[in-house]
């Protein structure tokens, strides 16, 4: 089992709509979790960062943790083509490396 | 500076070659992060400084890539006799702290190296 799983996609969401990102990991003393996003050939570009259970929103983005289950979502409301991208959920290791899942790819249709 | 800077953004090299990449960290920032990206998204991680200490090495080959932060200069990676496998993408980030939970790592733009 990888340490951290996501759905690698593509996923599709027509423009506007909930575009819902779910990550899951098996170490259940992790504490602290990151969204990125990647455009293709681009570099990681932080989105939010999330260490209490519960949702936390920034703007069109919720990240949501719920430690019980060892789960971790991002929503994008009124998704636009711009977010179309590969989202990657990541947690803090030992020593505070970040350990990546494979990636989700978000196609925003117009 | 504001952003962490990597350079060069392109490297070319004949297999056996040596390769050489560098990172400076946003200023005020002293711990560093190199992450190997190979494919589109399985990330790697190979070594982080605090300063110009190792803090972690566990992710890093023994054989053929040695890393080095020292004062007033930018951070190196350096892969010896490169291979084939070689090719990806390497990242640096850095952060404030290591294991603060609150404390993201800002990436560069990356390197991206080529063995032909």
């Amino acid at each position: 089992q990888k340490e951290v799983e996501q759905n690698s996609g593509p996923l599709s969401v027509p423009e506007g709509a909930i575009a819902s990102l779910n990550c899951t990991y098996s170490d259940r003393g992790s504490q602290s979790f990151f969204w990125y996003r990647q455009y293709s050939g681009k570099s990681p570009e932080l989105i939010m960062f999330i260490y209490s259970n519960g949702d936390k929103e920034d703007g069109r983005f919720t990240a949501q943790l719920n430690k019980a289950s060892q789960y971790v979502s991002l929503l994008i409301r009124d998704s636009q083509p711009s977010d179309s991208a590969t989202y990657l959920c990541a947690l803090k290791g030992v020593w505070g490396k970040l350990i990546f899942g494979q990636g989700t790819e978000l196609s925003v249709k117009p | 500076g504001e952003e962490v800077a990597q350079t060069p953004k392109h490297l070319v090299r004949g297999e056996g070659q040596k390769a050489k990449l560098y990172c400076a960290p946003i200023k005020g920032h002293s711990y560093v992060f190199w992450y190997q990206q190979v494919l589109k998204n399985e990330f790697k991680f190979l070594i982080s400084f605090q300063n110009e200490n190792v803090f972690d090495e566990t992710g890093m080959p023994k054989e053929r890539f040695s890393a080095k932060c020292l004062p007033n200069s930018p951070c190196s990676l350096e892969i010896q006799a490169t291979k084939l496998e070689d090719s990806a993408v390497y990242f640096c980030a850095s952060s404030s702290e290591a294991a603060g939970v609150a404390q993201p790592q800002h990436f560069g733009d990356g390197t991206r190296l080529s063995i032909l």
